[in-house]
């Protein structure tokens, strides 16, 4: 699986759009761009995810370049329970590329 | 409701036990993995099983072993062998979908902190 490189931090105002972005600049042609979050002390969550098209869906939006070598995670209106880790993996989506592997993550903090 | 469940939440035992952390998951999904997680830091893998009586070692299996003999179940055993097995753990599945077998997202439990005293 590819390696993926993120902030470790970031800030963000309440109702602001925060962008979260994540390199993955080996991913392969069959791998997606997946997004979780961890609020503290809980499972993570299943946010987005996209092979080449951007995505959106109730969560939030998923921008990805041409290359496909970065994304973008955005939160168009970001709030208070917003802040948490957020994980960005490329996962195999062919059976057998199953090694499902998490990076460090940015840790969003949203400020009143 | 279909998801995935992880007993006990909290888990105290003495340094030299075993001890055996459960994961169930009634989503029919094949895929199962484990993660410890310490303070601050990021998931790191066990191990992983893609079907039943199959798994293979993630990343910091060392001191610790797992089963699948129902695609349902995939606990973890902490043996006396792992030096410090105090942490966070995170059990979560992925299923499979659609002809050409494209990977689901895959679901977290709530997690077991394991203390070891």
């Amino acid at each position: 699986d590819a390696k993926t490189t993120q902030p470790p931090s970031m800030d963000c105002a309440e109702g602001r759009a925060a962008n979260l972005p994540c390199n993955h600049s080996t991913i392969s042609g069959n791998e997606y761009v997946y997004w979780y979050r961890q609020i503290h002390s809980q499972g993570p969550q299943y946010i987005i995810h996209g092979l080449k098209n951007n995505e959106t869906n109730e969560m939030a939006s998923l921008i990805i370049t041409e290359d496909r070598k970065s994304s973008t995670l955005i939160l168009p209106h970001a709030t208070l329970r917003d802040t948490a880790v957020y994980y960005c993996i490329v996962r195999g989506g062919i059976q057998g590329a199953q090694k499902l592997v998490f990076g460090q993550g940015t840790r969003l903090t949203i400020n009143p | 409701d279909g998801g995935i469940t992880q007993s006990p939440k909290y888990l105290f035992r003495k340094e030299g036990q075993n001890v055996t952390l459960s994961c169930e998951q009634n989503l029919n999904h094949d895929a199962m993995y484990w993660y410890r997680q310490d303070p601050g830091q990021g998931l790191r893998l066990i191990y992983y099983s893609q079907i039943v009586n199959d798994f293979q070692k993630g990343d910091i299996a060392e001191g610790y072993s797992v089963s699948r003999e129902k695609k349902e179940s995939f606990p973890l055993t902490v043996t006396s062998a792992q030096k410090n097995p105090t942490a966070f753990y995170l059990c979560a599945s992925s299923g499979l979908q659609g002809v050409r077998v494209f990977v689901t997202e895959a679901f977290f439990g709530q997690g077991t902190r394991l203390t070891v005293v």
